[in-house]
């Protein structure tokens, strides 16, 4: 089992739609979730990040944390095609050392307008 | 606050040569990471260091790569020989925390190898 999994897509949807993206994990003991924006050829910037159960909300950005179901989401309500782009789950995991942000292989998003 | 900075931006070398990378974080960051990111694929841990010290190396190939990361500042990276599989991007990154409760990372710009 991969330790952060997620659809790599690509997710389409129209502008103004929401967009759902999934990511599960592996370590239970996992206690921090990030979401990262990727463009094409360019380095991945945090969007989001989220350490306890619930829905946390962040302007169009809404991350959730199911750690029972070792599931987190990230919803982007009104779309807009600036939103195209690879998002990433990130994990932090636990290592024999330390922990580890372990990176899933990412879902590309295309809006269209 | 200035960025992480990395060098150089390209590189092609052919296979069985050598290469290094250069990172610096941003200051007083004590976590540095580097990232192997292929295209297509989501970013891979190579190394992760707690000031001058490995956390985790564990996907590290260790018979051709080798990280160090002096006065718990600068890293570099070294690929000796380089393969053609190596061709990606490497990622630097740098946090202010340690786990558990991790902050975010802060990515460089990469450095886009390609080996012929």
């Amino acid at each position: 089992q991969k330790e952060v999994e997620q659809n790599s897509g690509p997710l389409s949807v129209p502008e103004g739609a929401i967009a759902s993206l999934n990511c599960t994990y592996s370590d239970r003991g996992s206690q921090s979730f990030f979401w990262y924006r990727q463009y094409s050829g360019k380095s991945p910037e945090l969007i989001m990040f989220i350490y306890s159960n619930g829905d946390k909300e962040d302007g169009r950005f809404t991350a959730q944390l199911n750690k029972a179901s070792q599931y987190v989401s990230l919803l982007i309500r009104d779309s807009q095609p600036s939103d195209s782009a690879t998002y990433l789950c990130a994990v932090n995991t636990q290592r024999e050392a330390g922990t580890a942000l372990i990176f899933g292989k990412g879902t590309t998003l295309s809006v269209s307008s | 606050e200035a960025g992480v900075a990395q060098s150089p931006r390209y590189k092609i070398i052919e296979k069985r040569q050598s290469v290094a990378f250069w990172c610096n974080p941003i200051s007083g960051h004590a976590t540095l990471y580097w990232y192997q990111q292929i295209l297509g694929q989501g970013p891979k841990l190579l190394i992760q260091f707690q000031n001058n010290g490995v956390v985790d190396d564990s996907q590290l190939p260790k018979d051709r790569f080798s990280a160090e990361r002096l006065k718990g500042v600068d890293s570099t990276l070294k690929i000796q020989p380089a393969k053609l599989e190596d061709s990606a991007v490497y990622l630097c990154a740098s946090s202010l925390k340690f786990a558990p409760s991790a902050s975010p990372l802060h990515f460089g710009n990469g450095t886009r190898l390609t080996v012929t």
